[in-house]
């Protein structure tokens, strides 16, 4: 898998949308970039998945760059709830394809 | 979306005796299963992948041996870690995959089993 990079930590005010960037400069013309999050002590949760074209779903938005090399998760409307870590993740989208986890954005939505 | 359980959500053992995780997928049927584990702080490591009849493949510097994965249905993985120590306390997790989303291929996880080791 592509390596991706993100920011260890944000913060972002309650109700405002949160941004959340990624790094994968070396993503493959067949990789989608996928994003799941972390709350404390649970499994991790889809939240969105692109190939080139912006996404968007009843969770999120997903941005993607031209050239494939970047891209934005966008929570419109933070809530306390979304207080996650956030896992930016390139893999292919066929057979058996393992995830595999970076370290991720610890997101803290604040009051 | 497709629910993954796991059972015990917790549980403590003592150093020396094994202790068995199930992974359930309860709403489809799941030819392949992931294992991870995650150490405080730290990310998701992958383990090994469950392949329903047949045997896991374990990623490397992960023991076989001390970590038995049986895949015995289309809804039912475990994982057995064998006697277990200190250091084997951790959070493990499963995921699974819907063969039917076709495209989407998205992973569905588990709430997770902390296990911790005395």
């Amino acid at each position: 898998d592509a390596k991706t990079t993100q920011p260890p930590s944000m913060d972002c005010a309650e109700g405002r949308a949160a941004n959340l960037p990624c790094n994968h400069s070396t993503i493959s013309g067949n990789e989608y970039v996928y994003w799941y999050r972390q709350i404390h002590s649970q499994g991790p949760q889809y939240i969105i998945h692109g190939l080139k074209n912006n996404e968007t779903n009843e969770m999120a938005s997903l941005i993607i760059t031209e050239d494939r090399k970047s891209s934005t998760l966008i929570l419109p409307h933070a809530t306390l709830r979304d207080t996650a870590v956030y896992y930016c993740i390139v893999r292919g989208n066929f057979g058996n394809e393992k995830l595999t986890f970076g370290t991720g954005t610890r997101l803290t939505i604040i009051p | 979306g497709a629910v993954v359980s796991q059972h015990p959500s917790r549980v403590i053992c003592k150093s020396g005796t094994s202790v068995k995780i199930e992974c359930r997928s309860l709403d489809f049927q799941a030819t392949t299963m992931f294992w991870y584990r995650q150490f405080p702080k730290q990310s998701l490591m992958l383990m090994a992948t469950s392949n329903e009849g047949s045997k896991a493949t374990y990623e490397q510097g992960v023991e076989k041996d001390k970590f038995l994965i049986n895949h015995a249905s289309l809804t039912l993985s475990t994982l057995t870690v064998t006697s277990a120590h200190p250091e084997d306390s951790s959070f493990y997790i499963c995921s699974a995959r819907d063969p039917l989303t076709g495209m989407r291929n998205e992973q569905y996880f588990g709430p997770g089993t902390r296990l911790t080791v005395t």
